[in-house]
């Protein structure tokens, strides 16, 4: 079974540019989530979607912060403009359901100079 | 204001030992814990759970104890390998899907 492929793995911007992630969930997931890990803290999650709708993006900075999944699969999620502390490695989830268990892609660790 | 925490940034210990791993929460709501292990460069991935009608929960070398009273949580491993060394997360779920991670301990396995 394939997992949760996230792309790119590295990204390095300046501040004030803008910049996405992608995240392909395991098939057949309906729940997707991102997740923000700053270095030395557990991961916060930004967002949460049931197929292509939101469930939980409270904690999402709106201002900068823009997250869709199209056709309730494939998510992007992207900063604009980036700032300094959004350095960071960006997770991707999914879930079969939204009470079962979160699997993890690698990440994508975003470098804000 | 951190309602999981993880007061031990390291853990070293012996290949064969016991290692424990504590967590802390503030939120009594919380209905649902569970362990999450992440090698370098790769997501976590779920170890073990235990919801909070339970105060332990068994998984071959991997054993996770809660003790609602105190608000804690450990996790023991059992015995203790070289492949274990790595971070270990313990998370609290507030809602479907919501989990809220402490900062993680990072264990280290000496052959």
């Amino acid at each position: 079974e394939a997992g949760v492929a996230q792309s790119p793995r590295y990204k390095i911007i300046e501040k004030r540019q803008s910049v996405a992630f992608w995240c392909n969930p395991i098939s057949g997931h309906a729940t997707l989530y991102w997740y923000q890990q700053i270095l030395g803290q557990g991961p916060k999650l930004l967002i949460q979607f049931q197929n292509n709708g939101v469930v939980d993006d409270s904690q999402l900075p709106k201002d900068r912060f823009s997250a869709e999944r199209l056709k309730g699969v494939d998510s992007t999620l992207k900063i604009q403009p980036a700032k300094l502390e959004d350095s960071a490695v960006y997770l991707c989830a999914s879930s079969l359901r939204i009470d079962e268990k979160l699997f993890f892609g690698s990440g994508t660790q975003l470098s804000v100079l | 204001d951190q309602q999981v925490k993880q007061n031990s940034p390291s853990l070293s210990v012996q290949e064969g030992r016991i290692s424990i791993l504590n967590c802390d929460y503030t939120n009594s709501m919380f209905d649902y814990f569970l362990w999450y292990k992440k090698y370098p460069a790769e997501g976590p991935t779920f170890l073990i759970s235990i919801s909070s009608i339970k105060d332990k929960n068994e998984d071959g070398r991997f054993t996770v104890f809660l003790n609602k009273s105190a608000k804690h949580l450990s996790l023991h491993i059992v015995p203790s390998q070289p492949g274990d060394s790595a971070v270990y997360f313990c998370a609290a779920s507030e809602g479907p899907g919501k989990l809220i991670f402490g900062q993680g301990t990072t264990l280290q396995v000496k052959p």
